[in-house]
């Protein structure tokens, strides 16, 4: 298997640009995670999905970021309009059923820079 | 309020050595406790991990160890190795408002030495 395949790997932007991040999970898992990493907070976990269906948004910083999982094989993580403080790197990952156990595969990371 | 704290942002050792990660914790809902490890430019993987019904759990040359009673967890690596040189990070999951998703800590970046 591939992996947890995300893209793209670094994306420069304008601020007040549309960003969108994309995320392939392992085929098979059925829960996806979507963190973000700074220096200063750590990882995130900004929204995770179960069977397609998000479960807890509370993480998602405020209504500039959407997330959707319209099938089991892809997701997108959207910035609108994005700004300076959202660089970050922002991670996908998925697992397999909901239990509490679960071990999650993370993608490589999308790196953004928003000038 | 930070659910799960890695206090130590850093630690170097000697190859050769033992590391000892500490992470600890304060819901008490929390049943399952992970180690990830992460290189530069690349996302976290799996390491260890550990239920709360035991106190501890070995694979090679890394075991986690779990005080349910102080809520903390430690990563024992020996002995270290330069390829072990990566941010760590602890995790955990659980019951209620916990179950399917797992809380990270900030990550302790351990440096090997040659």
């Amino acid at each position: 298997d591939a992996g947890v395949i995300q893209s793209p790997r670094h994306e420069v932007t304008e601020m007040g640009q549309e960003v969108t991040l994309r995320c392939k999970p392992i085929s098979g898992h059925n829960s996806l995670f979507w963190y973000r990493q700074t220096m200063m907070r750590g990882l995130e976990l900004l929204i995770y999905f179960n069977n397609n269906v998000p479960i807890d948004d509370s993480g998602m910083p405020e209504d500039r970021f959407s997330a959707k999982m319209p099938n089991a094989s892809f997701s997108t993580l959207k910035i609108q309009p994005s700004e300076p403080r959202d660089s970050a790197v922002y991670f996908c990952a998925s697992s397999h059923a909901g239990l509490a156990a679960d071990t999650q595969y993370f993608g490589p990371g999308t790196r953004l820079t928003v000038l | 309020d930070q659910q799960v704290k890695q206090n130590s942002p850093s630690l170097s050792v000697q190859e050769g050595r033992i590391s000892i990660l500490n992470c600890d914790y304060t819901n008490s809902m929390f049943d399952y406790f992970l180690w990830y490890k992460k290189y530069p430019a690349e996302g976290p993987t799996f390491l260890i991990s550990i239920s709360s019904i035991k106190d501890k759990n070995e694979d090679g040359r890394f075991t986690v160890f779990l005080n349910k009673s102080a809520k903390h967890l430690s990563l024992h690596i020996v002995p270290s190795q330069p390829g072990d040189s990566a941010v760590y990070f602890c995790a955990a999951s659980g019951l209620g408002t916990n179950a399917g998703k797992s809380t990270f800590g900030d990550g302790t970046t351990l440096t090997v030495k040659p």
